[in-house]
């Protein structure tokens, strides 16, 4: 079975600080992992994918994700915070193996950034 | 740039009504998802089409149909609404299973 857990529903970080969101994955092969934003009363918006490769994928706006094998994690993270952050971040992972390739949604963590 | 467009922001039905909820993307885009959207539940599958006419079950088809009779447009039908399908409904698109879903910007459907 394939899965996604986000362990936070929230995370709560002063603007200028690092920030780190965390997903852990399940699936039976190799994953392809993304990460979207949610703004409120919006669509989801992709921010950036791993399918291959280097295992620190970079993204839109600042934020960057690292794969790591050995722990099925893949958390997003970005160096400095700022308020306009602040929105529902959800991860999703497919099977590499996969023919449909349908994602999987994490439930989603609510990020703040206070000034 | 991808757009995906939802036919309705907002919708407001009745209890055992047909409901159309439209989706069209405008980038040739193979695959077409719907997903419902709650508070603690995160994006549940409904259903997917991954080519005209080609549909599949998610994870809660229970309710609904879908249809997709040309490649742009992919459509979710509420058969009979019932309050318990009172909820935000995401339509997405990709290119083909390798890439990223782009979504439209939603329906807030309540069913009274």
């Amino acid at each position: 079975a394939q899965s996604v857990a986000q362990p936070e529903d929230q995370v709560n970080v002063a603007e200028g600080n690092p920030l780190t969101v965390k997903c852990t994955y399940s699936v039976s092969g190799n994953p392809y992992l993304f990460w979207y934003v949610q703004y409120p009363n919006r669509g989801l918006q992709f921010l950036l994918k791993y399918i291959t490769g280097d295992n620190l994928v970079k993204g839109s706006y600042g934020f960057e994700a690292e794969f790591n094998k050995s722990q099925t994690s893949f958390h997003l993270k970005k160096p400095s915070a700022l308020v306009s952050d602040s929105a529902l971040y959800f991860c999703a992972v497919r099977d590499r193996g996969s023919t449909l390739g349908r994602l999987y949604f994490g439930r989603g963590t609510q990020l703040t950034v206070w000034p | 740039d991808v757009k995906v467009t939802q036919s309705s922001r907002y919708l407001v039905k009745r209890t055992g009504e047909k409901v159309f909820l439209e989706c069209v993307q405008d980038m040739d885009h193979e695959n077409m998802f719907w997903y419902r959207q709650d508070p603690g539940l995160g994006l549940r599958l409904i259903y997917f089409s991954y080519d005209v006419k080609m549909k599949e079950k998610g994870d809660i088809p229970e309710g609904y149909s879908v249809s997709r009779e040309k490649k742009e447009r992919f459509s979710l039908i509420l058969e009979s609404a019932s309050t318990n399908q009172t909820s935000m409904y995401l339509c997405a698109s990709r290119l083909d299973s390798y890439n990223e879903q782009f979504f439209g910007p939603g329906t807030r459907l309540t069913v009274l």
